[in-house]
């Protein structure tokens, strides 16, 4: 049982290129959550999925997109990567609101 | 939407003394308060949760209390220990919906030898 499994560990961008984040649960969660963490500022809600088939936006999602691509599997996607991207990200999920979060190992992502 | 308001950023004690970290939040309807614990590098992970129908919960050193009329609420550590020296942070949710968690901005706890 592995839980949340994030790829990649780590990363590092040039401005403007691209890449995507994923993520995948094998506990059979309904909802999936993709945070950033910087220092000083916390875990921020980039965007969600409630359940399979939507997203929603959460309070920092300009310059990602995501996609529910199954019950399993939630990803994250960098179109034109920026420096103020540079963070750690971790997905999440859990079963319904109100129930435990369950965090990925992260990755840390560098843009320069 | 809901903002979760944590103190102090920075927590100092001598081991084997207590910590208290407190956190206020502006939703009342949020029913739901974890707490997780991050060492360097590695995930948050749950370390204790109330939900609003109880006032206080214990797990052996750590007791988090509720107080939903002032809308704050608090993680107790006793007994220090030099493993319990981490980040921490308080969340809030709403439960019903799956919005997520809101997070304070953490607090680092240095147990001092």
């Amino acid at each position: 049982n592995a839980g949340v499994t994030q790829t990649p560990k780590f990363q590092v961008l040039k401005t403007g290129q691209s890449m995507t984040l994923q993520c995948a649960q094998d506990m059979n969660h309904n909802s999936m959550y993709w945070y950033r963490q910087d220092p000083g500022m916390g875990l921020r809600l980039i965007y969600y999925s409630a359940s399979e088939g939507t997203t929603d936006k959460g309070e920092v999602p300009n310059g990602y997109n995501v996609s529910r691509l199954n019950k399993r599997e939630f990803s994250l996607r960098l179109e034109s990567a920026a420096p103020s991207q540079t963070s750690v990200y971790f997905c999440a999920s859990h079963d319904r609101g109100g129930s435990p979060l369950h965090f990925g190992n992260g990755t840390r992502l560098t843009v320069t | 939407g809901e903002n979760v308001e944590q103190h102090p950023s920075t927590l100092s004690v001598q081991e084997g003394d207590s910590a208290v970290i407190k956190c206020t939040y502006s939703d009342s309807a949020s029913n739901y308060f974890p707490w997780y614990k991050q060492e360097l590098g590695k995930r948050p992970q749950l370390i204790i949760d109330i939900r609003s129908n109880v006032g206080e919960k214990k797990d052996q050193r750590i007791a988090v209390t509720l107080n939903k009329t002032a809308k704050h609420f608090s993680l107790h550590i006793t007994e220090t220990q030099p493993e319990d020296s981490a980040v921490y942070f308080c969340a809030a949710s709403s439960g019903g919906g799956a919005d997520g968690l809101t997070f304070g901005k953490g607090t680092h706890l240095i147990i001092q030898p």
